[in-house]
């Protein structure tokens, strides 16, 4: 089985930096993805670490150490709408069936 | 490119019914997810369909079901309705990394 474990809340303020913490334990890894989701709306794709190594793209970059089981998202410059869900996910057994973290709620205050 | 698109977008069910909900992926993607996410929770994995063929399911009662079809659309079936299905059910479609359509939410009363 898969699970992926992400702080259920973080707040950072507007123009700041904040990094979110996803730890797994996985059966079979595919590589991790992040997912941003607004209250209401699908979960729109953000950014996806099949190898170890930072992955930039604009504001938002993520990190992927396969030997720490551990990975992270890392928005720069936040902005008021960066106020969210993120959840992390994972692949295994060969597959893009995801296994979702629990998501951490940003909140970014003026 | 059109996203995934799902419908309807809304449903109120009563309890006992019978729903299906559909899914048209991104064109030239293969592989349809279905998730449930319950009010304030995670995405639960429901089914996977690749090329017609039910790949594997979640842990859910077998009173969800669905199919895929010749061109990649899929239904999510959702028999004697509970309570507890109140929920925003999820498509996703995929070569590589899944992209979610905007989802159905289900009510039901």
């Amino acid at each position: 089985g898969q699970s992926l474990e992400q702080p259920s809340e973080v707040t950072a303020v507007e123009g700041a930096i904040v990094q979110i913490n996803c730890t797994y334990q996985t059966s079979g890894f595919y590589g991790l993805s992040w997912y941003q989701q607004h209250d209401g709306g699908a979960p729109t794709f953000l950014s996806y670490n099949a190898l170890d190594g930072l992955e930039e793209t604009g504001r938002f970059s993520s990190f992927l150490s396969r030997s720490d089981s551990y990975g992270y998202l890392l928005l720069q410059e936040l902005q008021m709408k960066d106020s969210a869900s993120y959840f992390c996910a994972s692949g295994g057994a060969g597959s893009y069936q995801l296994t979702f973290g629990k998501g951490t709620k940003l909140s970014v205050i003026p | 490119e059109a996203g995934v698109t799902q419908s309807p977008t809304h449903l109120i069910k009563t309890r006992g019914q019978q729903v299906t909900l559909r899914c048209s992926p991104i064109s030239g993607h293969t592989s349809v997810y279905w998730y449930q996410q319950a009010l304030g929770l995670g995405l639960q994995f429901l089914l996977w369909y690749d090329e017609g063929e039910e790949r594997n399911r979640g842990n859910f009662p077998p009173r969800f079901s669905g199919r895929q079809f010749p061109n990649y659309s899929s239904e999510l079936n959702v028999n004697a309705l509970e309570l507890e299905d109140s929920a925003l059910y999820l498509c996703a479609s995929s070569l590589v990394v899944p992209f979610f359509g905007q989802g159905t939410r289900l009510t039901v009363v």
